[in-house]
Order: structure tokens, then sequence, then C-alpha cells
């Protein structure tokens, strides 16, 4: 079955406890994106991957690190967590082209809570 | 740069139609979705629209784009309460083709 998948699904830390959320996927999607979903503020991209050791900035990314040694994985990183990156994190990915069809398939979520 | 509105709350009946609104502000864009999200799961898209189009039709989905306006509608007939959840649409633009999600609409629909 083709698709997104996130660990930890719920995950709750304390202040400057390092973290690694991992997201993979099993479509050979190019491309790969974090988001976060806050209440009133939709989705914000964090960051996101073309393709193999091509990562970039999204619209809120401090605080946050990824890497991507793989196609198939993209990993959020929070070296030193604080109380404002409480939120609903997003995995997803999708081919690399920029027709229609191309649209971004989600993980399930990963709800985190930093004390 | 870019933005994209949402209402927050819509609260219809259920076997009413529903309409869910949008405004986007990039006149470039050239595909707008509509992404469901149904609680405590992640988004799916649940359909999408050219922007050199005025309205799609897809079952009980109908959706209107006016370019002049950048106003994006969904209407949903006969609305259900398998419906209830939270519609956010989106706009494809900026670095990357990423998507640009406007603040989602919790629609609730009651008995």
């Amino acid at each position: 079955e083709a698709q997104v998948t996130q660990n930890p699904r719920y995950l709750i830390t304390v202040t400057g406890k390092k973290l690694t959320v991992t997201c993979s996927q099993n479509m050979n999607h190019e491309y790969m994106s974090w988001y976060r979903q806050d209440p009133g503020l939709g989705l914000r991209q964090i960051y996101y991957s073309m393709n193999v050791e091509v990562t970039d900035k999204g619209d809120v990314p401090e605080g946050y690190k990824v890497s991507r040694k793989e196609k198939r994985n993209f990993p959020l990183i929070l070296e030193s967590p604080s109380p404002n990156q409480t939120s609903l994190y997003f995995c997803a990915s999708r081919p690399s082209g920029m027709g229609i069809l191309e649209t971004q398939y989600f993980g399930p979520g990963t709800r985190l809570l930093v004390l | 740069g870019e933005d994209v509105e949402q209402s927050l709350f819509l609260s219809v009946r259920e076997g009413d139609s529903s309409v869910i609104n949008c405004t986007y502000t990039d006149s470039s864009s050239t595909y707008l979705y509509w992404y469901k999200q149904e609680p405590g799961a992640g988004l799916q898209l649940l359909t999408y629209i050219f922007s050199n189009m005025d309205m799609k039709q897809d079952q009980r989905l109908t959706v209107l784009l006016n370019k002049k306006d950048k106003h994006l509608s969904l209407r949903i007939a006969d609305t259900q309460t398998g419906d209830s959840a939270i519609y956010f649409c989106a706009e494809k633009g900026g670095q990357g083709g990423k998507l640009i999600f406007g603040q989602g609409t919790e629609l609730s629909v009651k008995p």
C-alpha cells in the first residue's frame, strides 16, 4: 500500500531534550516536506527536500533541522525543543513534477507536546 | 507574498448544502486544491481545479473559481454527518511548487 508513515504518532517531551520524528514513504517520491498545523494558522511548511541531499527552508524553519540521506526517509530533528514547538506535524511527499496530479500525500501526523 | 484565507467554522444541518469559501492572493497560481482532514487523520486530497476553469463538479462536490476576485468555493450537496471535518483550500506556488494552505474551515454537520 502506498503510504507515508510517521513515528511516533504522539510524543510528550521536556524543553531542551533533543528529539527526532521519522518520516518514510514507499512511493519513490523525490519531493518530501514537513508542515506544522496550529489552530487558526492552517499548515505551514517547515522544510522541504527536492531530492536526496537537497533540502531547503520553508516558511517556519527556526528551531528545526532535517536531513535527506535516502530517498524514502526525511526525519525532522528538534535539537532543543521549546514549548512554542508544541504542534501537530505532518510529513508529505510527492513526485517531482509540477503537474496537477503531482499532489502531495500526507502522513497521519505526529502530535508533539513540549513541556 | 502568497496568502490563503478561509473562515474558521461552518455549521449546517444534515441534508443541507454547505459552502466553504476561500480567497487567495497569488494570481499566478495554476492549480487550486481542496483537502479534507478527518478527526485524528492526515490530509486527503478531495478535489482540485485548474485556474483556467470556472467550475468543476464531482458527484456531490462543486468547485467554483472566480479568478478575477481570487475567490474559490467548495459546495457540498446533501451534506452528511460523515462530511464533518476540517477543509483546507490550498494553492500551488512559491519555491519548489509548495502548497500554501488556508487556515482550514471546520465543518460541523448536525443531524
